[in-house]
């Protein structure tokens, strides 16, 4: 079964940084691209960024306008494990972020880690 | 980017009714070397994760009942309930997997009459 297990959610203030990991298990992670997704209070869905895994274009990563410069996707596949490093945070980044994996698109989620970015 | 919109914003539908959710692509999202889309609709109840529910544009995910189908092809495409049930009551959002970055339709609140 596959699980994902977001962390690392918190108050944090604009400017800050933050690290969200996501732990997978039940499916080869290195064999996969990789998503986060958030969805701000009461608010639809928006793609962040994307990694691929390594054997396809040595894990090229990809981001949504909004965070580009700011955020980094990253994965460590000998411990099975995505990150979102968060810089220079802003309060609109306030939001649920989502791992999902890659395959025809998010197609398994995680249960989302809370991100508040508040003064 | 590649702009998605959905159709309507809110639903009212009665139990055992159609219900039928359209998503308009601002460019085609359907690849012509493999003649698939890469079109996805979630569903997403309150205080969960959004759910696959179909990929490649109509192609039920494992575990789907049948009464969820899509269709469509290029930059129109349809998520049609045949029969709602009132565990249906959700959120559905489609999604383009065609080019980064990956864009999401605004969401269709789907309530019961």
């Amino acid at each position: 079964e596959v699980q994902l297990v977001e962390s690392g959610g918190v108050l944090a203030k604009p400017g800050g940084c933050l690290r969200l990991s996501c732990a997978a298990s039940g499916f080869t992670f290195s064999n996969a691209w990789m998503n986060w997704v958030r969805q701000a209070p009461g608010k639809g869905l928006e793609w962040v960024a994307r990694i691929k895994r390594k054997t396809d274009d040595d894990g090229t990563t990809d981001y949504a306008a909004p965070v580009k410069g700011r955020f980094t996707i990253s994965r460590d596949d000998a411990k099975n494990m995505l990150y979102l490093q968060m810089n220079s945070l802003k309060i609109e980044d306030t939001a649920v972020y989502y791992c999902t994996t890659d395959e025809a698109g998010p197609r398994y989620w995680g249960q989302g880690t809370l991100v508040t970015v508040s003064s | 980017d590649i702009v998605m919109t959905q159709s309507p914003d809110s639903l009212t539908v009665s139990l055992g009714e159609r219900a039928t959710i359209n998503c308009k692509s601002s460019q085609s999202v359907l690849n012509n070397s493999n003649n698939k889309n890469y079109l996805g609709w979630y569903q997403q109840k309150p205080g969960q994760p959004p759910k696959m529910l179909i990929y490649w544009a109509s192609t039920r995910e494992s575990g789907v009942p049948d009464r969820f189908s899509g269709s469509g092809s290029g930059t129109d495409f349809t998520l049609t309930i045949s029969s709602l049930q009132a565990e249906d009551v959700a959120v559905y959002y489609c999604q383009q997997y065609y080019s980064s970055p990956y864009t999401f339709g605004q969401g269709t609140k789907l309530e019961i009459k």
